[in-house]
């Protein structure tokens, strides 16, 4: 069964960092590029960032370019996102999601992990 | 940027009644969308691709259509565990968007 499972969210003060994981199984992580993706609670879904299947290639939403940075470990099957600078704006479940083989939808989700940014 | 936006926002429906939903683009995306289904507490799930393809699992009563810049899903009739918030997604222009969402919930 394919899943992934987010972890490292929690409460931090603004300006400070963060890193999530997602720990990939049950495909071939090494051969997808893996995406981020958040949402405020209660509102709609908004794109963060990718990464190619080799880690070579990042692309970033203009809200938290110069701050965040994804990365990639295929030895470990797992994907980051090093969370720099937080600001309140960035309070948000982050989900990580699987992009398609062919194209650019997202399938499957982790489950999601929050991160509140608050003094 | 591709703004995306769903209509209506809310939509109050019974079980058993044909249901469509709404997806526009402020530019031309193709095809290259998709919709999600995500219940409370739950991360989204992929029902539709390229406009109209039902992803692996999705049932028969989801149905996408449209290209360019209007679409829509219509669930023909409706279960009780398809009460949840719908969201499409372009995956055409970049960066990719998606749209702010439509609750159904049960009238």
């Amino acid at each position: 069964e394919v899943q992934l499972m987010e972890s490292g969210g929690g409460l931090v003060q603004p300006g400070g960092s963060l890193r999530l994981s997602c720990a990939a199984s049950g495909f071939t992580f090494r051969g997808f590029w893996m995406h981020w993706v958040r949402q405020v609670p209660g509102k709609g879904l908004e794109w963060v960032s990718r990464i190619s299947s080799d880690g070579s290639s990042t692309t970033y939403a203009d809200s938290v370019k110069g701050r965040f940075t994804i990365s990639r470990d295929n030895a470990k099957n797992t994907l980051y996102l090093q969370m720099n600078s937080l600001r309140a704006e960035d309070t948000a479940v982050y989900f990580c999601a699987r992009d398609s083989s062919s194209s650019d939808w997202f399938d499957p989700w982790g489950q999601g992990t929050l991160v509140t940014v608050s003094s | 940027e591709t703004v995306m936006t769903q209509s209506p926002a809310t939509l109050s429906v019974s079980p058993g009644e044909r249901v469509t939903l709404s997806c526009r683009a402020s530019q031309s995306i193709r095809s290259n969308l998709a919709w999600y289904q995500q219940k409370p507490g739950q991360a989204p799930r992929l029902l539709i691709y390229a406009a109209s393809i039902r992803a692996t699992a999705t049932p028969a009563r989801f149905s996408g259509s449209g290209s360019g810049t209007d679409f829509t899903l219509t669930i023909s009739i409706l279960q009780s565990e398809d009460f949840a918030v719908y969201h499409c997604q372009q995956y055409n222009n970049w960066p990719y968007s998606f749209g702010q969402g439509t609750k159904l919930e049960i009238k």
